[in-house]
């Protein structure tokens, strides 16, 4: 167990629609990222958020969007949901904002959009 | 842009025998390589990772890894597989300085383990 907690774990939509992602990170950690893992894409940085402040973008549609909230955890948010967007979301945390930092990965959630 | 190359999609070794998961990294600086084991339907599980100092780095679970500046190369190692060992494996680049800090993947090697 990192101690990154996700939910929900599972995630069934339909195409259109818009769904909610949540992540805490562990105890202690400021920085808290989020990850898409797909079959084609494979593991891909989107965001990176770092005591509420946005630090870092990846490869991030339009269409998504994220937040840290002042308690550091944060949501990531999927709107006009396609098809290829079905994927496993990450997220993962550590304790300051630098690309040494080691990152603890949360079980994930895995969204299904029919 | 930094980015990490896994060239084996899928290794099959028998228990007890020697492992080596190749990684080759492309990064204008001093990487930050990571190893990451994840098995089927679980996160991420860091195994080992080299900032600086000495280029053999030992990691949990048995493993090590040998970083090689000149061949541009974060090789996984372990003497002796065990079944438990079978799961996709990972390498990844840490860039970012101090400011942020994002993850690069490898597209990762999946490993198979005979009795």
């Amino acid at each position: 167990d990192s101690g990154v907690t996700q939910t929900p774990k599972h995630l069934i939509t339909a195409t259109g629609q818009r769904v909610t992602l949540r992540c805490s990170p562990r105890s202690g950690d400021l920085s808290v990222y989020w990850y898409q893992q797909s079959l084609d894409q494979g593991l891909q940085f989107l965001i990176q958020y770092y005591n509420g402040e946005e630090r870092a973008k990846g490869n991030i549609l339009e269409r998504f969007s994220a937040q840290q909230f002042p308690d550091l955890h944060s949501e990531l948010n999927l709107s006009s949901l396609e098809l290829g967007d079905s994927a496993l979301y990450f997220c993962a945390s550590s304790v300051t904002s630098g690309g040494g930092n080691e990152q603890f990965f949360g079980p994930g959630t895995r969204l299904t959009v029919l | 842009a930094q980015s990490v190359t896994q060239p084996d999609i899928h290794i099959t070794v028998s228990e007890g025998a020697s492992l080596e998961l190749r990684c080759n990294y492309s990064y204008g600086a001093t990487p930050y390589l990571f190893w990451y084991v994840q098995s089927p339907g679980q996160g991420l599980q860091l195994l080992l990772k080299y900032f600086s100092g000495d280029t053999l780095v030992q990691g949990i679970k048995g493993f090590e890894a040998e970083f090689k500046r000149s061949q541009s190369s974060f090789n996984l190692r372990k003497p002796s597989v065990h079944w438990s060992d079978a799961a996709e494996y990972f390498c990844a680049v840490g860039a970012g300085g101090t400011s942020y800090g994002k993850l690069t993947f490898g597209q990762g090697t999946i490993l198979t383990v005979h009795p």
